[in-house]
């Protein structure tokens, strides 16, 4: 299995540009979580989804921020407009509802 | 989701067995300890993880207390690539639960 897979690994982009960070999680996997982790704050779950559908968004830090699942397959979070505060490792993870998590590499977002 | 207490840096020689000790003083009867780490610029990784019974696996051993307030996660023989973030968790195994990471404990392994 090829893990869950992030894109982009790297994203540098200028205050308030929008910045779309991409997630495929593992086949057969039902639940899909987005962390996000800075020096500052540590990781903080952002969002959580179970069977495409958004479970608990109370980490998501505002309106800028949203999340989406279309299929079991593919998820995404996008940040508009993005601003220097948002500069974090932003990493997706997936499961089974009760097992343990799996993570991706990451995408670390540089926003000037 | 109970709190954790974890030393925040350990140090530990290289062929020497490394024990990381965990506070879990308010977990309840249906939560399980959870044992991640984060080696620098990777995902957390999953390393074992159990209720009340001791546990290992091929990458380390879980010791949970009789009374389940606190757990000590055992690498054996600790090499180099075991310097990371080590963080344990505490989870609800049943119907929808996250984990919470907090700061953990970074472990230093040294020739």
């Amino acid at each position: 299995d090829a893990g869950v897979i992030q894109s982009p690994r790297h994203e540098v982009t200028e205050m308030g540009q929008e910045v779309t960070l991409r997630c495929k999680p593992i086949s057969g996997h039902n639940s899909l979580f987005w962390y996000r982790q800075t020096m500052m704050r540590g990781l903080e779950l952002l969002i959580y989804f179970n069977n495409n559908v958004p479970i608990d968004d109370s980490g998501m830090p505002e309106d800028r921020f949203s999340a989406k699942m279309p299929n079991a397959s593919f998820s995404t979070l996008k940040i508009q407009p993005s601003e220097p505060r948002d500069s974090a490792v932003y990493f997706c993870a997936s499961s089974l509802v009760t097992g343990e998590l799996f993570f991706g590499e990451g995408s670390r977002l540089t926003v000037l | 989701d109970a709190k954790t207490t974890q030393p925040t840096s350990m140090d530990c020689a290289e062929g020497r067995a490394a024990n990381l000790p965990c506070n879990h003083s308010t977990i309840s009867g249906n939560e399980y300890v959870y044992w991640y780490r984060q080696i620098h610029s990777q995902g957390p990784q999953y390393i074992i993880h159990g209720l009340k019974n001791n546990e290992t696996n091929e990458m380390a051993s879980l010791i949970i207390t009789e009374d389940r307030k606190s757990s000590t996660l055992i690498l054996p023989h600790a090499t180099l690539r075991d310097t990371a973030v080590y963080y344990c968790i505490v989870r609800v195994a049943e119907g929808y639960s996250t984990l919470t990471f907090g700061k953990g404990t970074m472990l230093l392994v040294s020739p």
